[in-house]
Protein backbone atom coordinates (compact mmCIF):
# COMPACT_ATOMS: atom_id res chain seq x y z
CA UNK A 1 0.00 0.00 0.00
CA UNK A 2 1.39 3.28 -0.70
CA UNK A 3 2.91 5.00 2.18
CA UNK A 4 4.71 8.24 2.97
CA UNK A 5 7.51 8.40 6.22
CA UNK A 6 8.75 11.12 7.59
CA UNK A 7 11.54 9.92 10.19
CA UNK A 8 12.18 13.12 11.65
CA UNK A 9 9.19 14.25 14.05
CA UNK A 10 10.87 17.55 14.97
CA UNK A 11 13.95 19.43 13.78
CA UNK A 12 16.34 22.21 15.00
CA UNK A 13 18.34 24.57 12.97
CA UNK A 14 20.26 27.50 13.61
CA UNK A 15 19.83 30.06 11.50
CA UNK A 16 21.80 30.69 8.83
CA UNK A 17 22.91 26.81 8.88
CA UNK A 18 21.39 24.32 5.86
CA UNK A 19 18.75 22.17 6.34
CA UNK A 20 17.24 18.66 4.62
CA UNK A 21 14.18 17.29 5.91
CA UNK A 22 13.94 13.57 4.98
CA UNK A 23 11.10 12.13 2.82
CA UNK A 24 10.63 8.29 1.59
CA UNK A 25 7.37 7.13 -0.14
CA UNK A 26 6.35 3.48 -0.79
CA UNK A 27 4.25 3.02 -4.30
CA UNK A 28 4.16 0.92 -6.67
CA UNK A 29 3.59 3.17 -10.22
CA UNK A 30 5.06 6.68 -11.13
CA UNK A 31 5.29 9.28 -7.69
CA UNK A 32 3.59 12.47 -7.67
CA UNK A 33 5.18 14.14 -4.58
CA UNK A 34 4.81 17.20 -3.00
CA UNK A 35 6.43 19.00 -0.27
CA UNK A 36 3.93 21.64 2.09
CA UNK A 37 4.40 23.80 4.70
CA UNK A 38 1.93 24.87 7.58
CA UNK A 39 2.66 28.08 9.65
CA UNK A 40 0.87 27.98 12.62
CA UNK A 41 -2.46 28.65 12.17
CA UNK A 42 -2.42 28.69 8.77
CA UNK A 43 -3.61 26.25 6.33
CA UNK A 44 -1.04 24.17 4.23
CA UNK A 45 0.59 25.85 1.47
CA UNK A 46 2.45 24.48 -1.54
CA UNK A 47 6.43 24.35 -1.46
CA UNK A 48 6.86 22.64 -4.30
CA UNK A 49 5.99 19.30 -6.65
CA UNK A 50 7.60 17.03 -8.74
CA UNK A 51 5.86 14.42 -11.23
CA UNK A 52 8.43 14.08 -14.16
CA UNK A 53 11.61 15.31 -15.54
CA UNK A 54 14.35 17.19 -13.92
CA UNK A 55 14.89 15.49 -10.55
CA UNK A 56 15.65 18.57 -8.91
CA UNK A 57 12.49 20.85 -8.35
CA UNK A 58 12.86 24.38 -7.21
CA UNK A 59 10.03 25.71 -5.44
CA UNK A 60 8.89 28.94 -3.49
CA UNK A 61 11.05 30.48 -0.46
CA UNK A 62 14.37 29.32 -1.62
CA UNK A 63 13.31 25.48 -0.88
CA UNK A 64 14.62 22.88 -3.33
CA UNK A 65 14.08 19.15 -3.40
CA UNK A 66 15.74 16.47 -5.39
CA UNK A 67 13.81 12.93 -6.53
CA UNK A 68 15.46 9.71 -6.18
CA UNK A 69 14.08 6.75 -7.49
CA UNK A 70 16.72 4.68 -6.11
CA UNK A 71 15.96 5.21 -2.88
CA UNK A 72 12.33 5.89 -2.85
CA UNK A 73 13.13 9.73 -1.20
CA UNK A 74 11.84 13.21 -2.05
CA UNK A 75 14.15 15.43 0.40
CA UNK A 76 13.51 18.84 0.89
CA UNK A 77 16.67 21.43 1.48
CA UNK A 78 17.08 24.94 1.86
CA UNK A 79 20.80 26.37 2.20
CA UNK A 80 20.06 29.02 4.61
CA UNK A 81 17.52 29.02 7.35
CA UNK A 82 15.58 32.05 8.32
CA UNK A 83 13.69 32.25 11.81
CA UNK A 84 10.38 32.54 9.46
CA UNK A 85 10.60 28.90 8.12
CA UNK A 86 9.46 27.82 11.66
CA UNK A 87 6.78 25.98 10.83
CA UNK A 88 5.69 22.23 9.44
CA UNK A 89 6.43 20.92 6.79
CA UNK A 90 4.49 17.51 4.89
CA UNK A 91 5.51 15.64 2.03
CA UNK A 92 2.51 13.90 0.43
CA UNK A 93 2.28 11.53 -2.32
CA UNK A 94 -0.54 11.85 -4.71
CA UNK A 95 -3.19 8.81 -5.76
CA UNK A 96 -3.63 8.47 -9.82
CA UNK A 97 -7.63 8.76 -8.74
CA UNK A 98 -9.50 11.05 -7.74
CA UNK A 99 -5.92 13.50 -7.26
CA UNK A 100 -6.49 11.97 -3.39
CA UNK A 101 -3.15 12.64 -1.10
CA UNK A 102 -1.17 10.53 1.26
CA UNK A 103 0.55 12.31 4.20
CA UNK A 104 3.27 12.07 6.05
CA UNK A 105 3.02 12.95 9.63
CA UNK A 106 4.70 15.67 9.10
CA UNK A 107 8.13 17.82 10.75
CA UNK A 108 7.93 20.07 13.04
CA UNK A 109 11.15 22.56 12.28
CA UNK A 110 12.77 24.69 15.03
CA UNK A 111 14.67 27.98 14.02
CA UNK A 112 17.17 28.99 16.68
CA UNK A 113 18.77 32.48 16.52
CA UNK B 1 -5.99 35.18 -6.00
CA UNK B 2 -7.27 31.70 -5.33
CA UNK B 3 -9.47 31.11 -1.96
CA UNK B 4 -10.46 28.28 0.17
CA UNK B 5 -12.72 29.47 3.21
CA UNK B 6 -13.84 27.69 5.89
CA UNK B 7 -16.95 28.77 8.15
CA UNK B 8 -14.98 28.82 11.50
CA UNK B 9 -11.35 28.47 13.09
CA UNK B 10 -12.37 27.09 16.74
CA UNK B 11 -15.46 25.59 17.06
CA UNK B 12 -16.69 24.03 20.54
CA UNK B 13 -19.56 21.62 20.88
CA UNK B 14 -20.77 18.96 22.79
CA UNK B 15 -20.86 15.25 22.67
CA UNK B 16 -24.14 13.71 20.57
CA UNK B 17 -24.43 17.19 19.04
CA UNK B 18 -24.66 17.45 15.30
CA UNK B 19 -21.96 19.17 14.20
CA UNK B 20 -21.46 21.12 10.29
CA UNK B 21 -18.42 22.33 8.93
CA UNK B 22 -18.68 24.36 5.68
CA UNK B 23 -16.11 24.68 3.51
CA UNK B 24 -16.00 27.28 -0.02
CA UNK B 25 -13.76 27.50 -2.48
CA UNK B 26 -14.16 30.42 -5.61
CA UNK B 27 -11.64 28.52 -8.20
CA UNK B 28 -14.61 26.52 -10.01
CA UNK B 29 -12.38 23.61 -8.67
CA UNK B 30 -14.22 20.06 -9.53
CA UNK B 31 -12.75 18.54 -6.60
CA UNK B 32 -12.94 18.95 -3.19
CA UNK B 33 -11.60 17.32 0.25
CA UNK B 34 -11.72 16.61 3.70
CA UNK B 35 -8.97 15.94 6.25
CA UNK B 36 -8.51 15.93 9.61
CA UNK B 37 -4.81 16.44 11.16
CA UNK B 38 -3.77 15.23 14.56
CA UNK B 39 -0.05 15.44 15.83
CA UNK B 40 1.82 12.59 14.99
CA UNK B 41 -0.12 11.44 12.35
CA UNK B 42 -0.28 13.73 9.61
CA UNK B 43 -3.54 14.46 7.34
CA UNK B 44 -5.87 11.75 7.20
CA UNK B 45 -8.77 11.58 4.29
CA UNK B 46 -11.95 11.66 5.01
CA UNK B 47 -13.95 12.19 2.26
CA UNK B 48 -13.76 13.44 -0.91
CA UNK B 49 -16.16 15.27 -4.10
CA UNK B 50 -15.03 14.73 -7.39
CA UNK B 51 -18.55 16.69 -8.96
CA UNK B 52 -21.70 18.26 -7.12
CA UNK B 53 -23.82 15.13 -5.70
CA UNK B 54 -20.70 13.15 -5.91
CA UNK B 55 -18.86 11.66 -3.07
CA UNK B 56 -16.24 8.87 -2.06
CA UNK B 57 -14.84 7.84 1.39
CA UNK B 58 -11.64 8.46 2.28
CA UNK B 59 -9.28 6.51 4.61
CA UNK B 60 -11.29 7.42 8.13
CA UNK B 61 -14.65 8.45 6.66
CA UNK B 62 -16.57 6.17 10.30
CA UNK B 63 -18.42 8.76 12.19
CA UNK B 64 -18.35 11.46 9.58
CA UNK B 65 -20.88 12.43 6.21
CA UNK B 66 -20.66 14.91 3.41
CA UNK B 67 -22.87 17.39 1.76
CA UNK B 68 -22.18 18.77 -2.17
CA UNK B 69 -24.94 20.53 -3.37
CA UNK B 70 -23.00 23.04 -4.90
CA UNK B 71 -19.87 22.73 -6.96
CA UNK B 72 -18.20 25.43 -4.61
CA UNK B 73 -18.98 24.37 -1.68
CA UNK B 74 -18.54 21.05 0.74
CA UNK B 75 -20.01 20.44 3.86
CA UNK B 76 -18.68 17.74 6.89
CA UNK B 77 -21.45 16.42 9.02
CA UNK B 78 -20.63 14.73 12.55
CA UNK B 79 -23.99 13.20 13.07
CA UNK B 80 -23.43 12.54 16.34
CA UNK B 81 -19.88 14.70 17.78
CA UNK B 82 -17.82 12.42 20.13
CA UNK B 83 -14.54 12.95 21.83
CA UNK B 84 -12.42 11.08 20.22
CA UNK B 85 -13.93 13.72 16.89
CA UNK B 86 -11.71 16.51 18.89
CA UNK B 87 -9.60 17.79 15.87
CA UNK B 88 -8.18 20.04 12.91
CA UNK B 89 -10.30 19.83 10.12
CA UNK B 90 -9.06 20.80 6.59
CA UNK B 91 -10.59 21.66 3.39
CA UNK B 92 -9.51 21.73 0.33
CA UNK B 93 -10.09 21.99 -3.69
CA UNK B 94 -8.25 21.24 -6.95
CA UNK B 95 -8.68 20.57 -10.65
CA UNK B 96 -10.08 17.42 -11.94
CA UNK B 97 -8.16 15.59 -14.59
CA UNK B 98 -4.53 15.45 -13.93
CA UNK B 99 -2.42 14.44 -11.33
CA UNK B 100 -0.08 17.72 -11.13
CA UNK B 101 -2.89 19.51 -10.12
CA UNK B 102 -2.01 20.81 -6.67
CA UNK B 103 -4.72 20.92 -3.43
CA UNK B 104 -5.77 24.29 -1.79
CA UNK B 105 -6.45 24.35 1.58
CA UNK B 106 -8.16 26.64 3.96
CA UNK B 107 -6.85 27.99 6.96
CA UNK B 108 -8.65 24.27 9.01
CA UNK B 109 -11.18 24.46 12.02
CA UNK B 110 -10.22 23.40 15.21
CA UNK B 111 -13.21 21.13 16.91
CA UNK B 112 -13.23 20.58 20.38
CA UNK B 113 -15.93 18.35 21.69
CA UNK B 114 -16.60 18.15 25.04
Amino acid sequence: AQSVTQPDIHITVSEGASLELRCNYSYGATPYLFWYVQSPGQGLQLLLKYFSGDTLVQGIKGFEAEFKRSQSSFNLRKPSVHWSDAAEYFCAIQMEYGNKLVFGAGTILRVKS
Amino acid sequence: DVKVTQSSRYLVKRTGEKVFLECVQDMDHENMFWYRQDPGLGLRLIYFSYDVKMKEKGDIPEGYSVSREKKERFSLILESASTNQTSMYLCASSLAGGRAYEQYFGPGTRLTVT
